[in-house]
């Protein structure tokens, strides 16, 4: 069973300049996460997807953060425009159930550099 | 969510047993303990979960004790390849908060 796959794994890109993650899910996952992690700090939590609805997005820092499940399957999230302060990793996991005591499965991460 | 607290850091040798203690003596009723579990460039894996007295499965085993206000995560003869960050997270079983909270984690450092 394929695991939780991220695209691209690094992007470097100026300040100012948009990206784009992708994340695809285990199948057959309705929940999708998406977290982060900023150099120094702690991995947080940006929102929750199930299927194609978001659940909470109480994580997001701010509208330059755009997250998207169209379909319910692979999500994406636009950064735009990108600042200094948005670097670090950037996680995606999944899991068949909604609580938070249910196993996620993440994927390897996307690290994201702003310039 | 409970607050956890854990180590920031420890040191084994390989072949050790190496015991991590989380506090969360804000546990909830309904709480779950959860455990994961980090390599450097991937993501966090889960390895074990309980809710009280003791659950062992193939990676680790999980001590709670009565009052479930701290739990213990025990690695069984260490090799450098369980040199990782572990994470303690405590959360409700049912209903719709499906986010995880992660504190600092304990980093593993396991020496040959």
């Amino acid at each position: 069973e394929a695991g939780v796959t991220q695209f691209p794994s690094h992007s470097v890109i100026e300040k100012g300049q948009t990206v784009t993650l992708r994340c695809d899910p285990i199948s057959g996952h309705d929940n999708l996460y998406w977290y982060r992690r900023v150099m120094g700090k702690e991995i947080k939590f940006l929102l929750h997807f199930v299927k194609e609805s978001k659940q909470d997005e109480s994580g997001m820092p701010n509208n330059r953060f755009l997250a998207e499940r169209t379909g319910g399957t692979y999500s994406t999230l636009k950064v735009q425009p990108a600042e200094l302060e948005d670097s670090g990793v950037y996680f995606c996991a999944s899991s068949q159930h909604r609580d938070s005591a249910a196993e996620q499965y993440f994927g390897p991460g996307t690290r994201l550099t702003v310039t | 969510l409970a607050k956890t607290t854990q180590p920031i850091s420890m040191d084994s040798y390989e072949g050790q047993e190496v015991n991590i203690t989380c506090s969360h003596n804000n546990i909830a009723t309904n709480d779950y303990i959860t455990w994961y579990q980090q390599f450097p460039s991937q993501g966090p894996r889960f390895i074990i979960q309980g809710y009280k007295t003791k659950v062992t499965n193939e990676v680790a085993s999980l001590f709670i004790p009565a009052d479930r206000k701290s739990s213990t995560l025990s690695l069984p003869r260490v090799s450098l390849s369980d040199t990782a960050v572990y994470y303690c997270l405590v959360g409700v079983r049912s209903g719709n908060t499906g986010k995880l909270i992660f504190g600092q984690g304990t980093t593993l450092q396991v020496k040959p």
